[in-house]
């Protein structure tokens, strides 16, 4: 009963690697985000789609590719990893009318680039 | 666009007494104001929310208040207890029925609370 799951929960790789990050979320909410938590533990966010449309997409390198196949996945794919891409990656999601502005995350997936 | 402060960055209370938790922001145009709690290696939980037409909500030992002119709002947990120890975060946002950087939250830094039993 998983509202919003993530796989892989780790995910340990070398420099210059290409990986990817799914995202489920089973609320049947519209809107779904990637955020990035750093070292200090500072939440930032990445990029948000509603319905399958990019509405944010914040100062993230190009090697960075948000991808939403429907409502209820999105990915992310990060190209050339590096030394800096070393944090855990949250999703999220919101749904609609007075519950549209809750964001509900996804367990996180731990990112090390060694 | 949305700054976000929080303060204090850590804060640590015996079983027992009240936490207050501040945080400031600069865009005048949000109005959605949710805390999260985190526990360490899991992941951000929503534990309350407040929107900008009311000053103050409580549910159980949490409260939280929002002051629209000062730009602030503050979380407010009393008689705390070891399970209540966390980072929390502040954050803001416009919310879905506004223009611009609508949908984004834009978090303060989280504050550790740690409660001594």
């Amino acid at each position: 009963d998983t509202a919003v799951s993530q796989t892989p929960k780790y995910l340990v790789t070398q420099m210059g690697n290409d990986k990817s990050i799914k995202c489920e979320q089973n609320l049947g909410h519209d809107t779904m985000y990637w955020y990035k938590q750093d070292s200090k533990k500072f939440l930032k966010i990445m990029f948000s789609y509603n319905n399958k449309e990019l509405i944010i997409n914040e100062t993230v390198p190009n090697r960075f590719s948000p991808k939403s196949p429907d409502k209820a996945h999105l990915n992310l794919h990060i190209n050339s990893l590096e030394l800096g891409d070393s944090a855990v990656y949250f999703c999220a999601s919101s749904g609609f009318g007075a519950a549209s502005y809750e964001q509900y995350f996804g367990p996180g997936t731990r990112l090390t680039v060694t | 666009g949305e700054n976000v402060e929080q303060h204090p960055s850590t804060l640590s209370v015996q079983e027992g007494d009240s936490a207050v938790i501040k945080c400031t922001y600069s865009d005048s145009a949000s109005n959605y104001f949710p805390w999260y709690k985190q526990e360490l290696g899991k992941r951000p939980q929503l534990i309350i929310d407040i929107r900008s037409n009311v000053g103050e909500k409580k549910d159980q030992r949490i409260a939280v208040t929002l002051n629209k002119t000062a730009k602030h709002f503050s979380l407010h947990i009393t008689e705390t207890q070891p399970e209540d120890s966390a980072v929390y975060f502040c954050a803001a946002s416009r919310g879905k029925n506004s223009g611009g950087s609508n949908y984004k939250l834009t978090f303060g830094k989280g504050t550790l609370l740690t409660v001594n039993p």
